[in-house]
């Protein structure tokens, strides 16, 4: 079963430093989504692309984050410099752009840790 | 879209229904609900989903009251598989439109 790769899957690191995930989506996939969530709270939405495109973006801290899809396939999500605040599960989810259930399909996750 | 009110927790004995209550007063007409639950350390799996009538897959039974300001999700014989926090969630669109706007979902636990 065709799934969506992240990686890497746990990463520590020192605040200022940066840090930057990966992700894969299911192939054929034109919509990707990176998911920020809180230990305790819901997923939260931090981009959207749509083939190479940014289509939502305004959740995005971009001082210090920034994301791209530049040949419409996988995906960076890159943090500089790395807070405190910033130690959180990073998901990945993709969407196929034709009908279906509109069900989006969710990797495992990369969990950062801010020292 | 629309927002969701949930119950933080519930519990449910192995083997027996859960019925999982979702309350959206505030939905539109072309808003669709949509459930996901999640288990610990790992990424939402979607469920089920639906406009107004009721819906069954292999996984759950969707219940969605006539005037759609509530819905229910139910899982028929709930094993502890099925520990988990259930999102329950309403957006325009059934197909590649919108987002998932996530609240604090429900924490059922199943207990043997």
């Amino acid at each position: 079963e065709a799934e969506v790769a992240q990686s890497p899957r746990y990463k520590i690191t020192e605040k200022s430093q940066a840090v930057a995930f990966w992700c894969d989506p299911i192939s054929g996939h034109a919509t990707l989504y990176w998911y920020r969530q809180i230990l305790g709270q819901g997923p939260e939405l931090l981009v959207q692309f749509q083939d190479e495109s940014v289509v939502d973006d305004s959740q995005l801290p971009k001082d210090r984050f920034s994301a791209e899809r530049l040949k419409g396939v996988d995906s960076t999500l890159k943090i500089q410099p790395a807070e405190l605040g910033d130690s959180a599960m990073y998901l990945c989810a993709s969407r196929s752009g034709t009908g279906g259930t509109g069900e989006l399909f969710f990797g495992e996750g990369s969990r950062l840790t801010v020292l | 879209d629309a927002k969701t009110t949930q119950p933080p927790s519930m519990d449910c004995a192995e083997g027996r229904a859960a019925n999982l209550p979702c309350n959206h007063s505030t939905i539109s007409g072309n808003e669709y609900v949509y459930w996901y639950r999640q288990i610990h350390s790992q990424g939402p799996q979607y469920i089920i989903h639906g406009l107004k009538n009721n819906e069954t897959n292999e996984m759950a039974s969707l219940i969605i009251t006539e005037d759609r300001k509530s819905s229910t999700l139910i899982l028929p014989h709930a094993t502890l598989r099925d520990t988990a926090v259930y999102y329950c969630i309403v957006r325009v669109g059934g197909g590649s439109q919108g987002n998932l706007i996530f609240g604090k979902g429900t924490k059922l636990s199943v207990k043997p």
